[in-house]
């Protein structure tokens, strides 16, 4: 059974940093893309970034690039997403999905949610 | 970048109502169109990719279809189980976008 667990999510000031985790079971992890989609409280879902089977390619939306990092462990199963320099339109709840092969995100974890405010 | 927009933004049906929810896109976009469903507190679920390719799992009930900047997605006997929103999705140039979402609640 795929299973996409998030963690990481919390409370963070503005301007500070957090770290998002992934873990992946039940699939080859290393053969598939990965994706961040957010979704801000009582709104509409917002992709993030994605990185290819190998970390060759990686992409980010205008809104969070320079700001966020997205990166993966194969070895570990693992997706990641470091948010640095936080803003409180940031606040939201973060979900990585798999990306099936023609790019269409087929499984998603449950969600973590991050509150960025003072 | 490519914009989604849903019509309607809302609807309120009946249990065995026949639903069709619209997606254009701002420009063309051939076939690369998805939709998900997502219940509250809930992941979304894909229910259709490549505009009418139904994912595996998902009622028959379900249907899509379209190309370019059109695109419909079609509950032919709406079930207690299918209130939701719906969010239509694309690719273009490794940036994905979502359409705002279409709410369904119970009339």
């Amino acid at each position: 059974e795929v299973q996409l667990v998030e963690s990481g999510g919390g409370l963070v000031k503005p301007g500070g940093s957090l770290r998002l985790s992934c873990a992946a079971s039940g699939f080859t992890f290393s053969s598939y893309s990965m994706n961040w989609v957010r979704q801000a409280p009582g709104k509409g879902l917002e992709w993030v970034s994605s990185i290819s089977s190998s970390s060759s390619y990686i992409y980010y939306a205008d809104s969070v690039k320079g700001r966020f990092t997205i990166s993966r462990d194969n070895a570990k199963n693992s997706l990641y997403l470091q948010m640095n320099s936080l803003r409180a339109e940031d606040t939201a709840v973060y979900y990585c999905a798999r990306a099936a092969a023609q790019n269409y995100f087929d499984y998603w974890g449950q969600g973590t949610l991050v509150t960025v405010s003072s | 970048d490519i914009q989604l927009t849903q019509s309607p933004s809302f609807l309120s049906a009946s249990v065995g109502d026949r639903v069709t929810i619209t997606c254009r896109a701002s420009q063309g976009i051939s076939s690369y169109l998805a939709w998900y469903q997502q219940k509250p507190g809930k992941a979304p679920k894909l229910l259709i990719y490549a505009a009418s390719t139904l994912q595996s799992g998902v009622p028959s009930r379900f249907s899509g279809s379209g190309s370019g900047t059109e695109f419909t997605l079609t509950i032919s006997s709406l079930q207690p189980e299918d209130f939701a929103t719906y969010y239509c999705q694309q690719l273009n140039s490794y940036r994905w976008t979502f359409g705002q979402g279409t709410k369904v609640e119970i009339k």
